[in-house]
């Protein structure tokens, strides 16, 4: 079993539809990332959190720590958010090392 | 700011040649990162410097791979001799920390894709 498991592999929805990624793991962890990579290869770090919920523009990310899970929604899906959706937790006991899932595709189809 | 950047973005060279990968991180960044991407084992963590010191290389995967950073604003990740098993897209990343903790995410760079035949 792998430390950080995501679902779904593959998701593909409607342009408009909201979108759950969720992310779940089994060590401790300091702080989870989600990241987005494009069609092209280029990754975003697009959240960095250790507790609660943070939001940027149509991006949602929670984390509930007792749970050791985590999830990524999109409101108003639109197919430029199509990309491969990866989240990673970084290690509690005080170093960097971050260990990924294995991503989500997401396809949003006009 | 220009970003992390990365050199060359395509690399294609004969096993057992040298190859040297290059980071230019974003200025004010003092940690840098070197992943790599497969099919196979997705992104993992090869080496991390905090303030151009190696602090943990246990990804790297064996004597064949060195990284440097000779100061704040460069790094390299070579590959002596290279072998058809590494052929990967290779990320850098660069992340500002102040006492000890994370401002921010990692900001990546576009990546070298490196293809040994």
């Amino acid at each position: 079993k792998n430390e950080v498991e995501q679902s779904p592999q593959n998701l593909t929805a409607q342009e408009g539809e909201f979108i759950t990624i969720n992310c779940s793991y089994s060590v401790g962890i300091s702080a989870l990332h989600w990241l987005q990579q494009h069609p092209g290869g280029g990754i975003v770090s697009l959240f960095m959190l250790s507790s609660g919920k943070k939001k940027h523009g149509r991006l949602i990310a929670t984390i509930n720590i007792q749970e050791k899970h985590s999830s990524l929604h999109i409101t108003a899906s639109h197919p430029r958010d199509s990309a491969v959706y990866i989240c990673a937790a970084r290690s509690a006991f005080g170093n960097e090392k971050l260990t990924f899932g294995t991503g989500t595709r997401l396809t949003i189809i006009p | 700011d220009a970003g992390v950047i990365q050199s060359p973005r395509h690399e294609v060279t004969e096993m057992g040649q040298e190859v040297t990968l290059r980071c230019k991180p974003i200025s004010g960044h003092n940690s840098l990162f070197w992943y790599r991407q497969t099919m196979m084992r997705g992104l993992e963590l090869l080496i991390y410097f905090n303030n151009n010191v190696p602090i943990d290389d246990s990804g790297m995967p064996e004597d064949r791979f060195s990284a440097k950073m000779p100061n704040a604003s460069f790094s390299t990740l070579k590959i002596q001799p290279s072998e058809p098993r590494d052929s990967a897209v290779y990320f850098c990343a660069s992340k500002l920390y102040s006492l000890g903790r994370a401002m921010d995410g990692y900001t990546f760079g576009s990546g070298t894709r490196l293809t040994v035949v």
